[in-house]
């Protein structure tokens, strides 16, 4: 069973870049079967998608994030990663990352980071 | 403002049923599979329902899903105080010149 596992900086200062790394087990990050995705859930709001990679580097980004956002593969640590740049307080938040299937639906999740944006 | 709307919250007694609404439009619902996510508290969301009505290996048979046209609809019947979360349905969306995912706003189910 494929297991996520969200790591980072739980504290970025207004102007600065979040950067995030997503750790995949239990599975190959290049299978092919999935592509990866980051979405975000400011405290008691709703799920933001942020965005999704594939394996082979094809991304697709949230059109209200596109400017700021940049989402990689490292397929030698099974790993994808965000970064998020010139954060403001908005952008607090927890910071999920999951496993979309080919046809759409989230199915495996990470246990969420939060990220604060604080001077 | 979430392109895909639910209601803010729904509420029934234990042992009864519930269904909770996703509306959209053509340029998501209408054309695409709609999944629905439960969110207990202090958790991350959990698959429940995706292909509209397909459950993913240990969801029980309370939790059914449908679409009709640009809606979707999750169903849970025997309510247990268990159910008590956050539900979400989401899809894609293909306005704004750009393929990108949706959720609904989130629908507070309590079992009164």
């Amino acid at each position: 069973q494929v297991q996520l596992q969200e790591s980072g900086p739980g504290l970025v200062k207004p102007s600065q870049t979040l950067s995030l790394t997503c750790t995949v087990s239990g599975g190959s990050i290049s299978s092919g079967s999935y592509y990866w995705s980051w979405i975000r859930q400011p405290a008691g709001k709703g799920l933001e998608w942020i965005g999704r990679i594939y394996t082979s580097g094809s991304t697709n980004y949230n059109p209200s994030l596109k400017s700021r956002v940049t989402i990689s593969v490292d397929t030698s640590k099974n790993q994808f990663s965000l970064k998020l740049s010139s954060v403001t307080a908005a952008d607090t938040a927890v910071y999920y990352c999951a496993s979309l299937q080919m046809g759409g639906a989230f199915d495996y999740w990470g246990q969420g980071t939060l990220v604060t944006v604080s001077s | 403002q979430s392109v895909l709307t639910q209601p803010p919250s729904v509420s029934a007694a234990p042992g009864q049923k519930v269904t909770i609404s996703c509306s959209g439009s053509s340029s998501n619902i209408g054309n695409n599979y709609v999944s629905w996510y439960q969110q207990l508290p202090g958790t991350a969301p959990k698959l429940l329902i995706y292909d509209n009505n397909k459950r993913p290996s240990g969801i029980p048979d309370r939790f059914s899903g449908s679409k009709s046209g640009t809606s979707a609809t999750l169903g849970i019947t025997g309510l247990q105080t268990g159910d008590e979360a956050d539900y979400y349905c989401g899809t894609w969306d293909s306005s704004l010149s750009a393929l990108h995912w949706v959720f609904g706003g989130g629908t507070k189910l309590t079992v009164l």
